[in-house]
């Protein structure tokens, strides 16, 4: 079944850390560009960070660039997320996105939720 | 980096109505935009890429069209499970940037 499943979100302080993981199955991982969206409560949609799938390429959005770290493991069909110096705007559910063509995205995990508060 | 407005915010639409949803940006830019239909409680799910390319297994009555800074995606006859929110996305531009989303609600 080709799917996304994340984990690895919860409750953190303010200047907190925390590493989402999101495993693949049902595609070529290693090749497949790979991205971060998120959404915070009642919000809309906003692309974190993107991972190429042919190159070692990786982007930020300037809201997290510096306090994040996108990374995968290919060995293990394993994107992942280091979240270092949270802060309470970056509580949101997390998803994992699979690319299709061009950064548009065809497969999505449910996501995983990230609570940032004291 | 390039602004995406949605337009309206909400919709409220009779099943069966045609419905047309706009994204306009605030700037020209290569044409590759996407749209995204989400519902409570789930991941959004790809409709159209490339401004107007249904992505697999979308139906026909989902269609996207538009050009320069100007975006539509229309749905020809509006079913029951298209009450959603609907998202549009640049994509290949970066950064890469969504629009605030329209909710097609019932009338």
């Amino acid at each position: 079944e080709v799917q996304l499943l994340e984990s690895g979100g919860g409750l953190v302080q303010p200047g907190g850390s925390l590493r989402l993981s999101c495993v693949a199955s049902g595609f070529t991982f290693s090749t497949t560009a790979m991205a971060w969206v998120r959404q915070a409560p009642g919000k809309g949609l906003e692309w974190v960070s993107a991972f190429g799938g042919t190159d070692d390429k990786t982007d930020y959005a300037d809201s997290v660039k510096g306090r994040f770290t996108i990374s995968r493991d290919n060995s293990k069909n394993t994107l992942y997320l280091q979240m270092n110096s949270l802060r309470a705007d970056d509580t949101a559910v997390y998803y994992c996105a699979k690319d299709l063509w061009g950064w548009s995205f065809d497969l999505w995990g449910r996501g995983t939720l990230v609570t940032v508060s004291s | 980096e390039i602004v995406m407005t949605q337009s309206p915010a909400t919709l409220s639409v009779s099943p069966g109505e045609r419905v047309t949803l706009s994204c306009r940006a605030s700037q020209s830019f290569n044409n590759n935009l996407a749209w995204y239909q989400q519902k409570p409680g789930q991941a959004p799910r790809l409709l159209i890429y490339r401004a107007s390319t249904r992505a697999t297994g979308i139906p026909a009555r989902f269609s996207g069209s538009g050009s320069g800074t100007e975006f539509t995606l229309t749905i020809s006859s509006l079913q029951s499970e298209d009450f959603a929110v609907y998202y549009c996305q640049i994509h290949n531009n970066w950064p890469l940037t969504f629009g605030g989303g329209t909710k097609v609600e019932i009338k």
